[in-house]
Order: structure tokens, then sequence, then C-alpha cells
């Protein structure tokens, strides 16, 4: 298993505004994966963060709205840019471990007022 | 397009009892799926992983079964208890074979 941190764990944000959320895994991990939990709704996937490459994101994100780092195996970030009320969510790092399992970081709030 | 489809109603039961917990899907040929426990504010928690060649698994009181055929999966929680009030979610791999897609959930409330 993994022991997967975020930052921060909630916030509550200006329209218009950035925040970067940081995922933090207690071992080396090829697979990262975010994703984003509207209110009474299921998970939703935004792009795989793999080391040393861009991340790849899914039909309906764009890297302009959310850009992701991945400088190495232990750390992401995940950037929400000019924020609006339809990005309140909560915003759910991941990764796979060998056997296919994906663990999840307690998530980051997210509420833009 | 592909759907995985968990009721959407709240399971009340009493303690003691066994809860069961249905996930379809369509359009899919998943290679395994797995069953993810949440709770209110909190990120999932993986429980079980049951691949496409497996009938059923068991953790402890948990019960899994895989039906290929008729694209459906079973979650059973026998001598259920309060603390096993959550939402349960179910899982399958997604077209890049890494991510999942999940479905929306099934709320369960276990009454002392």
């Amino acid at each position: 298993s993994a022991v997967i941190s975020q930052k921060p764990s909630r916030d509550i944000c200006q329209r218009g505004t950035s925040l970067t959320i940081q995922c933090q895994v207690d071992s080396q991990v090829t697979m990262m994966f975010w994703y984003r939990q509207q209110p009474g709704q299921s998970l939703t996937l935004i792009a795989t963060a793999n080391q040393g490459s861009e991340a790849t994101y899914e039909s309906g994100f764009v890297i302009d709205k959310f850009p992701i780092s991945r400088p190495n195996l232990t750390f992401s970030t995940l950037t929400v840019s000019n924020m609006s009320p339809e990005d309140s969510s909560i915003y759910l790092c991941s990764v796979q471990d060998s056997g296919n399992t994906i663990y999840f970081g307690e998530g980051s709030w997210l509420t833009v007022v | 397009s592909q759907k995985i489809e968990q009721n959407s109603e709240a399971l009340n039961i009493q303690e003691g009892k066994t809860a069961t917990l249905t996930c379809n899907y369509t359009n899919y040929s998943p290679a395994y799926l797995q069953w993810y426990r949440q709770d209110p504010g909190r990120g999932p928690v993986f429980l079980l992983l049951i691949r496409e060649n497996e009938k059923e698994k068991r953790k402890e009181r948990l019960k899994v079964t895989f039906d290929t055929t008729l694209k459906q999966s079973l979650f059973h929680i026998t001598a259920s208890q309060p603390a096993d009030s959550a939402t349960y979610l179910c899982a399958l791999d997604g077209n890049s074979g890494y991510a999942l897609n999940f479905g929306k959930g099934t709320s369960l409330l276990v009454t002392p």
C-alpha cells in the first residue's frame, strides 16, 4: 500500500484565482492520477501524470485549466486555474501499485466563492 | 458509451444483517473490478479487487462476486455493523488500462 498526503486539505478561494494542490507519496510510484469529485457525483479522472512525460488529460479537461507537474516519482501538483464556482469540488490524488490497486489521498476540498 | 450503474437509493439495514450492493456495467470488458469505501469528506479506501477470471473473493466479512456474462458484481457485507455505514463505490479499469472509472456509489446505513 501507499500513504498519500495532500495539501491543502481544504480551502476557500476567490473567483478568478488559481490554487495549486500538492500530492506527496511515501514511496516511488510510476503512475499518479488526479480525480475530481463534485458534490453528489462520482469520481472523474482529470489526468494521468507519469514522471518524465507530460500529463495525459481526459476528455473535457485541458492543460491550461489544470496544469500538472510531476518532477519526481513521489510528488505531483495539480493547479486549478482561473477558478469559478463550478470548480468547487474535492480533488483527489491517487497512485497505482503493481497489483493494479489504486490508493487515494484524503483529498483537497475547494470551495470557490 | 461505457456506463457503471450502482443503486442510487440508499440502502438501510439492521445491524447483524447482510448488506448486498449491486454494480452493473455496460460496454466494458474489464480485466478487473474493484470496490472502495468512502466516508463523507474523505478519499476512497480500497477494499477488494476481483479479476475477470475469478468468480468470488472474500476478505473477512466482505464478499465480492463477479459475473462477466451478466456484467454484474455483487458486494456483500455479512454481520453488518453501524461502523460499516458509508458510501461504497464500484470501479472498473478504464480505457487507458490503468486509471479507474467509478460508479456513483451506493450509500449504506446500518442501524443498531
